[in-house]
């Protein structure tokens, strides 16, 4: 089965600076890899979902971006936190293929506070 | 879309059958039902799913009503370690998102 990591676990930045997490995976090939965020109170969003390297779909407009340099490898960035950016980001990876509703597993995620 | 319907919170004595409810009365024939559970700070734990029949893995079992209008998580033997919320979604077959709702919150006690 496939194992998940996320890192940091926790993080707190500043306003304005860069951020970049990271979400790698182990005993999958070819996994379809999804960034959430979970908000106090507003359940999960998601925010990015890749099908391959290189294959990036955005699902909601923001200040955020991500990309996939290797299979098993996806990284969220961004050039410059807002305190809206504040919350729990998580990473999850389903089985591979180009459709979707795949079983999607979680890692345990990143708290993220922007001051 | 309306979202599903869940006790807010339950209390389990351990080693005791938790039976967490969940109403779904407006779901589609393509539709899955997904049950996952979070624990405090912690990302959230697939559970199980199941379309029309009902499933078990080693964690739980799914029961669907017939009408598939509801569904009933049963985790056999409850420990200190199941509680946690637990949520039921349900999912179409190409969906991405997985849209979670309040959950229930199950207290397992000693």
């Amino acid at each position: 089965s496939q194992t998940i990591h996320q890192w940091p676990a926790t993080l707190v930045q500043p306003v304005g600076s860069p951020l970049s997490l990271e979400c790698t995976v182990e005993g999958t090939s070819n996994p379809n890899l999804y960034w959430y965020r979970q908000a106090a109170g507003r359940g999960l969003q998601l925010l990015f979902y890749s099908v391959g390297i290189g294959q990036i779909s955005s699902e909601v407009p923001q200040n955020l971006s991500a990309s996939r340099p290797q299979d098993r490898q996806f990284i969220l960035s961004s050039k410059k936190l807002l305190l809206s950016d504040s919350g729990f980001y998580l990473c999850a990876c389903g089985a591979g293929g180009a459709s979707g509703g795949d079983t999607q597993y979680f890692g345990p995620g990143t708290r993220l506070t922007v001051l | 879309d309306a979202k599903t319907t869940q006790p807010t919170s339950m209390d389990c004595a351990e080693g005791r059958a938790a039976n967490l409810p969940c109403n779904h009365s407006t779901i589609s024939g393509n539709e899955y039902v997904y049950w996952y559970r979070q624990i405090h700070s912690q990302g959230p734990q697939y559970i199980i799913h199941g379309l029309k029949n009902n499933e078990t893995n080693e964690m739980a079992s799914l029961i669907i009503t017939e009408d598939r209008k509801s569904s009933t998580l049963i985790l056999p033997h409850a420990t200190l370690r199941d509680t946690a919320v637990y949520y039921c979604i349900k999912r179409s077959g190409s969906a991405r998102q997985l849209t979670f709702g309040s959950g229930t919150q199950l207290t397992v006690l000693p």
